[in-house]
């Protein structure tokens, strides 16, 4: 069946530091491929998209993710997070037809 | 700004009561989806539409039923409201073009006791 793993369910960073969220996901199609952020208190929202090409994507508010294909990866990644980041990610990857898979998410508390 | 509107925030209902949990978007999208969230498992697919009146098992459709009589609106319907139940329903669209995310409302919280 057809699956997408984030691998860490909770991530504590400090201003400023570095982060990279894992996403991978088991099907060995064409995907598109998405993340989407709920801030607390607010609703889903799109973070960013890839559908072809360059393989670097790049979103909003500094955010950028890259589509490895061998390895059906597509990992998140902010050079230096704030405060204001805080919030739960999730990777997602629409197959084909209609349907889009969720990972179980990924919880960012960023340290003021 | 377009937007995908859920009736209520939060509701509290008893087990065995019939549940209607509604969706608008003013977006003139074709496809809407109802999905349960759930700390740990991600948002999981109950069902979807592509048009008016057509409708689609997702992954965990049973207890659940939906209706779509207009294409701005999407019904889900727990038949009769169990425990198990208890979640946060979100309601998303999309237009046919396969590049476009999910417009997502805010979410019904669902409580049933």
């Amino acid at each position: 069946a057809q699956s997408v793993s984030q691998h860490n369910h909770h991530v504590i960073l400090s201003e400023a530091a570095s982060l990279e969220l894992g996403c991978n996901y088991s099907y060995g199609g064409t995907v598109n491929l998405f993340w989407y952020v709920q801030y607390p208190g607010q609703h889903l929202q799109l973070l960013l998209k890839y559908f072809s090409g360059d393989p670097l994507v790049k979103g909003i508010k500094g955010f950028e993710a890259e589509f490895i294909k061998s390895k059906f990866s597509f990992n998140l990644r902010k050079p230096s997070v704030q405060w204001s980041d805080t919030a739960e990610y999730f990777c997602a990857v629409k197959t084909g037809g209609f349907k889009t898979i969720f990972g179980a998410g990924t919880r960012l508390f960023v340290k003021a | 700004d377009v937007k995908v509107t859920q009736s209520s925030r939060y509701l509290v209902k008893r087990t065995g009561e019939k549940v209607f949990l509604e969706c608008v978007q003013d977006m003139d999208h074709e496809n809407m989806f109802w999905y349960r969230q759930d700390p740990g498992l991600g948002l999981r697919l109950i069902y979807f539409s592509y048009d008016v009146k057509m409708k689609e098992k997702g992954d965990i459709p049973e207890g659940y039923s939906v209706s779509r009589e207009k294409k701005e609106r999407f019904s889900l319907i727990l038949e009769s409201a169990s425990t198990n139940q208890t979640s946060m329903y979100l309601c998303a669209s999309t237009p046919p073009l396969a590049n476009y995310g999910y417009t997502f409302g805010s979410g019904t919280r669902l409580t049933v006791v």
